[in-house]
């Protein structure tokens, strides 16, 4: 089994409309993140957590919310989707005790239409 | 400010050949890591190798190669004898001991290198 699991891995909704993306991972790592990928823009970080009672925004926030409900998952939502916020986006974890590498999940594809 | 650059967009060899990738970085930390990931058609980021700002050595793992130089900020990529499985999007990124909170944590990519190796 993967160790950083994304759900969905495809996701297609309409502008306005409220979206969840979920990250889990069975890795017992304390930090999680959350980025976009965006053609020609490599990825850019949007939220992250150094556990369940920090979290904290990223360089592209607006327009986003998350909750850490557990060491384990970290969801991300858009309140009202919108198309520009067509992308892949990917969840990562570290480990700050270890080398702090951040391991990303399989991404998921958005589309605002 | 801190900053990546990978200024070849896409690069096509042909199987067997051996490939460099560019990376060039700009931070004012002294202490900083480095990373490679790839990204296979399949879309995933695989990580591959994590490198911090003290150790220059050059690092080998079987057909990959990477190599530190401090005086030029580069941080370069070479894969020898390149298959067809080595087509993949190629990302480096910088991460700074003073990031967020104090943390190794913000990881910066660059834009990306796409790698096509022909059969």
């Amino acid at each position: 089994d993967a160790d950083v699991t994304q759900t969905p891995r495809n996701r297609i909704t309409k502008t306005g409309k409220r979206i969840m993306l979920e990250c889990s991972q069975t890795k017992g790592h304390d930090r999680m993140y959350w980025y976009r990928q965006d053609p020609g823009l490599g990825l850019r970080l949007i939220y992250y957590s150094f556990d369940v009672k920090d979290i904290n925004k990223g360089e592209i926030s607006d327009g986003y919310s998350v909750s850490r409900q557990a060491q384990a998952k970290f969801s991300l939502s858009l309140e009202s989707a919108i198309p520009n916020q067509t992308a892949l986006y990917f969840c990562a974890t570290s480990d700050p005790t270890s080398t702090d590498t951040q391991y990303f999940g399989p991404g998921t594809r958005l589309t605002v239409l | 400010a801190q900053k990546v650059t990978q200024a070849q967009t896409e690069i096509s060899v042909v199987e067997k050949e051996d490939v460099t990738l560019d990376c060039v970085y700009e931070t004012r930390d002294t202490t900083y890591y480095l990373f490679w990931y790839k990204q296979p058609p399949s879309g995933e980021l695989v990580f591959l190798i994590r490198r911090n700002s003290f150790d220059e050595q050059n690092e080998i793992s079987g057909r990959y190669s990477w190599n530190f130089q401090k005086s030029t900020s580069s941080f370069n990529f070479t894969i020898t004898a390149s298959q067809v499985v080595d087509s993949a999007v190629y990302f480096c990124a910088l991460s700074e001991e003073r990031g967020y909170g104090g943390a190794t944590n913000k990881l910066i990519f660059g834009t990306g290198t796409l790698l096509a190796v022909q059969p």
